[in-house]
């Protein structure tokens, strides 16, 4: 069954150090998606990808944090400046063409922000 | 303006006993997808349902079962003899241009 992987599983980082998140999205998916869960909190949608590039960002997706998609199969979230709010669960996610096609997800990447 | 609306924050029942997680949602498309997520304690999302606008027939899997009716915008999953694996938070989300999520329902079975 296909899937998305996401690394690192668990990332600890120091207050003002840059960090990057990775994704591998299910292959022939075109909407590429992260979003993040404080602990305990709900899931809040950070951006939205398709047709590198951005399609839709929150008000969380501020100046300190961007996506790429470097090489057609890699999903990545850049942190530049980390603060201790950031930790939490990431997820990215990716789904196919039809809008109501399940939108697959990695199984998170934990960022401790210390 | 809040999409998905999960009023129930967190409820306990004890095994064996049926519960309904309630969600209410909100658009302005005539086409829409609704979904529901399960996160166990370990932390990943996993896909239960999906169920498109036009598709109102409620749907039986096992012990899960979901009633949607869009005169009430809502999307409501019933667990039928529940059991202490059932245990773990309940989203419900939107598509209409995005995934919305909603606040999440935390389920806890109790033996």
């Amino acid at each position: 069954e296909p899937e998305v992987t996401q690394t690192p599983s668990h990332q600890v980082t120091q207050m003002g150090q840059e960090v990057i998140l990775r994704c591998v999205p299910i292959s022939n998916h075109l909407y590429f998606y992260w979003y993040r869960q404080i602990l305990g909190q709900k899931v809040e949608f950070l951006v939205s990808f398709y047709n590198n590039e951005i399609s839709e960002k929150s008000e969380i997706f501020d100046d300190q944090f961007s996506v790429e998609r470097p090489d057609g199969s890699n999903f990545t979230l850049k942190i530049r400046s980390t603060k201790l709010e950031d930790s939490a669960m990431y997820f990215c996610a990716s789904k196919g063409v039809m809008r109501d096609t399940e939108a697959f997800f990695g199984q998170g990447t934990r960022l401790t922000v210390v | 303006a809040q999409k998905v609306t999960q009023a129930q924050t967190e409820i306990s029942v004890v095994e064996k006993e049926d519960v309904t997680l309630d969600c209410v949602y909100e658009t302005r498309d005539t086409t829409y997808y609704l979904f529901w997520y399960k996160q166990p304690p370990s932390g990943e999302l996993v896909f239960l349902i999906r169920r498109n606008s036009f598709d109102e027939q409620n749907e039986i899997s096992g012990r899960y079962s979901w009633n949607f009716q869009k005169s009430t915008s809502s999307f409501n999953f019933t667990i039928t003899a529940s059991q202490v694996v059932d245990s773990a938070v309940y989203f419900c989300a939107l598509i209409d241009d995005n995934l919305f999520f909603g606040t999440g329902t935390r389920l806890t079975v109790i033996p």
